[in-house]
Formats: C-alpha cells, sequence, structure tokens
C-alpha cells in the first residue's frame, strides 16, 4: 500500500514568507509525527497528534510553526515570516498506534530552503 | 536539550568489517529504543528495535546491545557491506515523544 507522502518535496522561498508544509499519513494510522532534519544535524521532534487529541507542541521551536491535523488524516505544518535558520528537511512520520514501540513510518520529506 | 548523544559522527569501515555506533541517553522515562537507517534523499527506514527489559536483540547482520543501568545502547554492523553506506540514527522514546542522536555517516569501502 502507499506510504506516507509530504508536498511539496522541495520549497524555495524568501525570508518573510509564510511556507505550508503538507503529510499525508498511511491511511488508518492514528498517529503522525513531525520532526525537522537540519544539515549535519540529527533529526528534531517537532509536534504530535494522536486521533482527535489537542497536539503534543513541546517541540515547535517558535510561535511561528504552528500545525493543525483535519479529520484526523493529512497535516499541515505551516511556517510563519520564515528566517533562514528554518533551512531544513521537514519530515513527517506516522504510526498505526500511539504506543512508544509501534514502528514509525516517514514520508520522503520536504527540503526548504529560505533565501 | 540534546537528550540522547550518538558517535561518532562519521565511520568508515572496510567490506567485511564491524560497524559499531554508541548511543547515551539520559531520560530514564524511554522505554524503545529504534535504530534507523537513512539513504541521501529518503527519509529514515527502522533498522531494528529493542525495549529496555532485553539486553541484546540480533537480525541478520544487526545487533543492538543495550545497558540499562549506564543507559547506553550500540548498534553493531556485522560483514558490512558497501550497501550498508547510510546515515544511522539512534533515537529514544516514550509513548509521546521520540529524540534522536545527531546521525553517524557510515561508508563501507569495497
Amino acid at each position: 500500500g502507499a506510504g506516507v507522502s509530504q508536498s511539496p518535496s522541495n520549497k524555495v522561498t524568501e525570508k518573510g514568507k509564510d511556507v505550508e508544509l503538507r503529510c499525508d499519513p498511511i491511511s488508518g494510522h492514528t498517529a503522525l509525527y513531525w520532526y525537522r532534519q537540519s544539515l549535519g544535524q540529527g533529526l528534531e521532534f517537532l509536534i504530535y497528534f494522536q486521533g482527535n487529541s489537542a497536539p503534543d507542541k513541546s517541540g515547535l521551536p517558535s510561535d511561528r510553526f504552528s500545525a493543525e491535523r483535519t479529520g484526523g488524516s493529512v497535516s499541515t505544518l505551516t511556517i510563519q515570516r520564515t528566517q533562514q535558520e528554518d533551512s531544513a528537511v521537514y519530515l513527517c512520520a506516522s504510526t498505526q498506534s500511539p504506543l512508544s514501540t509501534d514502528t514509525q513510518y516517514f514520508g520522503p520529506g520536504t527540503r526548504l530552503t529560505v533565501l | 536539550q540534546q537528550q540522547v548523544k550518538q558517535s561518532p559522527q562519521s565511520l568508515i569501515v572496510q567490506k567485511g568489517g564491524i560497524s559499531i555506533i554508541n548511543c547515551a541517553y539520559e531520560n530514564t522515562a524511554f522505554d524503545y529504543f529504534p535504530w534507523y537507517q537513512q539513504f541521501p534523499g529518503k527519509g529514515p527506514a527502522l533498522l531494528i528495535a529493542i525495549r529496555p527489559d532485553v539486553s541484546e536483540k540480533k537480525e541478520g547482520r544487526f545487533t543492538i546491545s543495550f545497558n540499562k543501568s549506564a543507559k547506553q545502547f550500540s548498534l553493531h554492523i556485522m560483514d558490512s557491506q558497501p550497501g550498508d553506506s547510510a546515515t544511522y540514527f539512534c533515537a529514544a522514546s516514550t509513548w509521546n515523544d521520540m529524540r534522536f542522536g545527531a546521525g553517524t555517516r557510515l561508508t563501507v569501502k569495497p
């Protein structure tokens, strides 16, 4: 079956512009995670959605970052007033259940470049 | 803060050799320790994982060793192959949070 998909695959934007990144999780997966991978850095947890519960936003780096998940499926990560330090690959992952032992399936990522 | 420390940053191994990557964590609430393999341009993919009630897990050429008292775990790749060349991330998670190490770029020379 289809895996996690993300769009766009690449996004180049100018400093100060807003961007929206989309994630389509695997159908039926209840948990969805967003991560950021900066050049030469590890994966940084941003936000976690579980079903219709309020998301865990503890990893969002600033109030310019927000995310929503509509209908318990598709998720959008929005970055307002982008800065050059926001340049990174943004990865989305989904799991079938919220249990920590469940396998996370990652999408291919969106490479964001802020000029 | 860096909750999972991974070393080395990069590793070069000859074909047939053993690759060893180490990780250490701080939060004793972590109860799941996966390793991910990432090829250029791809998202990470789960390689092997262990829970803290087990000291070792082996799947094919890949073995995780886990030391709960030291809060350390490691990945061993036996008989390393050029196709193993990738970036490897360790991680530690609770039910709603996963923290990753900084990654190790492994190069296996033919």
